[in-house]
């Protein structure tokens, strides 16, 4: 089955603890994006990856870190954690294209930092 | 830069009834435009996507839209809602920038769907 699989998908920990949320795609996908999704704000993008080793800043990058080393995973990074990073993580792939490509997205990972 | 505004934040409709949801955009050229659904705890499944081909869209579930460039519109419509429609939904605006490109999501409208 088609598929991208976060983990963990809920996570309470506390400031300054660095955490680590995998992605991982089954599609061959090229790719790869994070959001974050915060009431009343949409989905915002915080970094995206065209491909392996190509990784780009999305509009809220500051305090998170992630690299692409192999096609199927992209690891979001929190190297240390604050409260405002509290918010409900989605990660996508598509196939490679001009923009015209649907994502397919993760079920969610809710992180919690107190 | 690419923007998208969903004009409603909340729409109530009876079940049986006709669903407009509104979105508009701004792009500098022909974008690409998509209708995502987010269920509860569930991630964003894509109801469907316009890319210059055809003006009116169909999509899953009952859904279409239609592609307005003189009014820079990208409604979601369903003749008749159903209990399961009640959900988030999305619309979505691809910015092309040189090689790459970005999604810009609308703040969203959650459909509510009474008996």
């Amino acid at each position: 089955e088609a598929q991208v699989t976060q983990n963990p998908r809920y996570l309470i920990t506390v400031t300054g603890k660095k955490l680590t949320v995998t992605c991982s795609q089954n599609m061959n996908h090229e790719y790869m994006s994070w959001y974050r999704q915060d009431p009343g704000l949409g989905l915002r993008q915080i970094y995206y990856s065209m491909n392996v080793e190509v990784t780009d800043k999305g509009d809220v990058p500051e305090g998170y870190k992630v690299s692409r080393k192999e096609k199927r995973n992209f690891p979001l990074i929190l190297e240390s954690p604050s409260p405002n990073q509290t918010s409900l993580y989605f990660c996508a792939s598509s196939s490679a294209g001009r923009g015209n490509q649907p994502q397919h997205f993760g079920d969610g990972t809710r992180l919690s930092i107190l | 830069a690419q923007s998208v505004t969903q004009l409603d934040s909340h729409v109530s409709v009876s079940e049986g009834t006709p669903v407009l949801l509104r979105c508009n955009y701004s792009s500098s050229y022909s974008p690409s435009l998509f209708w995502y659904v987010q269920h509860p705890n569930k991630g964003l499944q894509l109801l469907l996507k316009y890319t210059s081909a055809a003006t009116l869209v169909k999509g899953i579930n009952g859904f279409e839209a239609e592609f307005k460039k003189s009014e820079t519109s990208f409604h979601l419509t369903k003749p008749s809602a159903h209990m399961s429609d009640a959900a988030e939904y999305f619309c979505v605006v691809s910015d092309q920038r040189d090689s790459s490109y970005k999604l810009i999501f609308g703040s969203g409208t959650r459909l509510l769907v009474r008996p």
